[in-house]
């Protein structure tokens, strides 16, 4: 079966400009989550929507934002970009909680120059 | 603050050896979940531990979670080249609601040299 698919896998963009980035959740499953990962913070949680409602947030500037489609492909949005905005972004999907675990896509690197 | 706790952050053994990585926090969670995550790719999911006490083993890897739900460790038999990787306990919340969450430990660097 499909795994979580993230589109694009790299990318590379100027400070000031604005970025989307993709996920397609497994087959059935309504939740997805959005992580950061830098070598200096680890993952950090950025937000969860479940059947295309935001069910949490992590402490992220209202600079990062996301949705999720009824479909329950997620896209999640940074705008202004920073220098320190530079970071491997991870997408997971799950039927609904935490506690059993997540699937990650491969993620998106993000390079802002 | 929900933090997790990992130690060691940074294990260079040779192949054979024996270690163990700890997970530690003062939050009590609904399970304790490991990853493995390899250079530019996602982390994946090697267990989930559930009861407070439990332990799982998958081949040369032992689980552990504590008594309380605070705290996991990983014990490797006979580490191998293949074991290679980033190590990364997380912690679940309650699945409901707002509370649902996974928040991931610092992570432990592990270098197995043949």
């Amino acid at each position: 079966k499909a795994g979580v698919t993230q589109t694009p896998r790299y990318l590379i963009k100027t400070r000031g400009q604005q970025v989307t980035l993709s996920c397609s959740p497994i087959s059935g499953h309504r939740s997805v989550s959005w992580y950061q990962q830098t070598p200096g913070q680890g993952l950090q949680f950025l937000f969860e929507y479940f059947s295309e409602t935001q069910r949490n947030k992590g402490n992220f500037p209202g600079r990062f934002s996301g949705r999720q489609f009824s479909n329950s492909r997620s896209e999640m949005n940074v705008s202004t970009l920073e220098l320190g905005d530079s970071a491997l972004y991870l997408c997971a999907s799950s039927w609904g909680q935490a506690t059993y675990g997540y699937t990650f896509g491969s993620g998106t690197r993000l390079t802002v120059v | 603050t929900q933090l997790l706790e990992q130690s060691p952050q940074f294990l260079s053994i040779q192949e054979g050896e024996n270690l163990t990585v700890y997970c530690n926090s003062s939050s009590v969670f609904s399970s304790l979940q490991w990853y493995r995550q390899e250079p530019g790719e996602g982390p994946v999911l090697l267990v989930t531990v559930v009861t407070g006490g439990e332990v799982k083993k998958l081949k040369r890897l032992t689980f552990q979670f504590g008594d309380a739900r605070k705290d996991s460790s990983l014990h490797i038999t006979a580490a191998q080249p293949g074991d290679t990787g980033l190590y990364l306990c997380a912690g679940a919340f309650n699945g409901r609601g707002a509370t649902n969450k996974l928040i991931f430990g610092t992570g432990t660097l592990l270098a197995v040299q043949p």
